[in-house]
């Protein structure tokens, strides 16, 4: 199985701060990486997929990179409705896993 | 815009067999471009992929709860179901189903979810 591991859990921040968000795989995953956020209560949004593809309608502030082992989602400036949960996703087999979360907190 | 829309029982006894079928509207789940899949979340906790199946019948499961799982999809109604049997309270979450992309493998469309809690 692949592990994901996200890091941080949680950070604080304001709004307008840039924020980068690491996920690392326990092997490598060439770039079949997709980052989810999600509100309280809500269903997950997909972001990102294949490390550095912006979905359909997601802000251009989101953006992602890495490969291998190492990937990093960067929001450029932290609007309100950005405070939320993170998820990292990877897809390299048939045994797909997600990454443990990191909260973006107010500060 | 494809919806998604998960039902069934929102309290399942311990032991007993949870089951959930996901209403795909807007697309249809024949389409080869796609697979469907199940996910859950623990209160407080990530996102746990439980397995999907290919609208031919091919499914993938998680491991970890492979023994327990059966994954199916009836195209005819445009529906796809999770059963998962010997539960525990450990098996209560908020049970999410999702289309995938066979492209990136990565979940563009997710249902609204629903929780699922397994007392006596």
């Amino acid at each position: 199985d692949i592990q994901m591991t996200q890091s941080p859990s949680s950070l604080s921040a304001s709004v307008g701060d840039r924020v980068t968000i690491t996920c690392r795989a326990s092997q490598s995953i060439s770039r079949y990486l997709n980052w989810y956020q999600q509100r309280p209560g809500k269903a997950p949004k997909l972001l990102i997929y294949a490390a550095s593809t912006l979905q359909s309608g997601v802000p251009s502030r989101f953006s992602g990179s890495g490969s291998g082992t190492d990937f990093t989602l960067t929001i450029s400036s932290l609007e309100p409705e950005d405070f939320a949960t993170y998820y990292c996703q990877q897809s390299h087999n048939t045994q797909l896993s997600f990454g443990g979360g990191t909260n973006v907190e107010i500060k | 815009q494809v919806q998604l829309q998960e039902s069934g029982p929102g309290l399942v006894k311990p032991s007993q067999t949870l089951s959930l079928t996901c209403n795909v509207s807007g697309d249809s789940i024949s389409s080869g471009n796609y697979f469907w899949s199940w996910i859950r979340q623990h209160p407080g906790m990530g996102l746990d992929w439980i397995g999907y199946i290919y609208h031919y019948g091919r499914t993938y499961y998680n491991p970890s709860l492979k023994s327990r799982v059966t994954i199916s999809v009836d195209t005819s109604k445009n529906q796809f179901s999770l059963s998962l049997n010997s539960v525990t309270a450990a098996d209560t979450a908020v049970y999410y189903c999702a289309r995938g992309t066979v492209a990136a493998a990565a979940f563009d469309s997710w249902g609204q979810g629903t929780l699922v809690t397994v007392s006596s």
